[in-house]
């Protein structure tokens, strides 16, 4: 298996502008969750789904963020305008319950975006 | 307020030495707690998961402890080496919300050759 995969890798853009982070889950996995990682505030987890329905979403910062899942393979954070407070690493983390019920989570290797 | 606290932002011990991070939450009732390692330009990748009726756990170098009256896990790696070096995060899964994992800020560990 080829993990879970982000793209893009790395996100340069200028303030106003939309940005789209799009994740492949790992095949299997039932819960998706964005996590953005920033230096001050860490890992911050920003929504997550369940058979790709969004289950929570209070950890999105504003109304710019928005995600969506249209099917098991696929999901995308939009950040519509972007602002350089955005600037940050997204990641993406897939994950099926243990037989103990937790979620041990698999990240993507991470999209950097840069708000100029 | 609910608060998950790494001690010491980076941490740096001789090879062959054990290392031993710290995590300490508040205002938490977790259900599992689970430790991952994080190199640079990376996502974390997870290393042991350790429920709240357990006091211990093992995999090879690593060990976990978890005391819910503390409020504390501790996180040894034993003859530590140079490929060692990372950032390890501590996550909490709380008994209200089984699905959700709040990460820790994490400690840097430089192990020296």
């Amino acid at each position: 298996d080829a993990g879970v995969i982000q793209s893009p890798r790395h996100e340069v853009t200028e303030m106003g502008q939309e940005v789209t982070l799009r994740c492949k889950p790992i095949s299997g996995h039932d819960y998706l969750f964005w996590y953005r990682q920033t230096m001050m505030r860490g890992l911050e987890l920003l929504i997550y789904f369940n058979n790709n329905v969004p289950i929570d979403d209070s950890g999105m910062p504003e109304d710019r963020f928005s995600a969506k899942m249209p099917n098991a393979s696929f999901s995308t954070l939009k950040i519509q305008p972007s602002e350089p407070r955005d600037s940050a690493v997204y990641f993406c983390a897939s994950s099926f319950p243990t037989g103990s019920g937790a979620n041990v989570l698999t990240f993507g290797a991470g999209s950097r975006l840069t708000v100029l | 307020s609910q608060k998950i606290e790494q001690n010491s932002e980076a941490l740096n011990i001789q090879e062959g030495k054990t290392a031993t991070l710290t995590c300490n939450y508040t205002n938490y009732s977790p259900a599992y707690l689970q430790w991952y390692r994080q190199d640079p330009g990376r996502g974390p990748v997870f290393l042991l998961l350790i429920r709240e009726n357990e006091k211990e756990k093992r995999k090879e170098r690593l060990k976990v402890t978890f005391d819910t009256t503390l409020k504390q896990s501790l996180f040894h790696i034993t003859a530590s080496q140079p490929a060692d070096s990372a950032t390890y995060l501590c996550a909490l899964t709380s008994s209200g919300s089984a699905r959700q994992l709040t990460f820790g800020s994490g400690t840097q560990l430089t192990v020296l050759p």
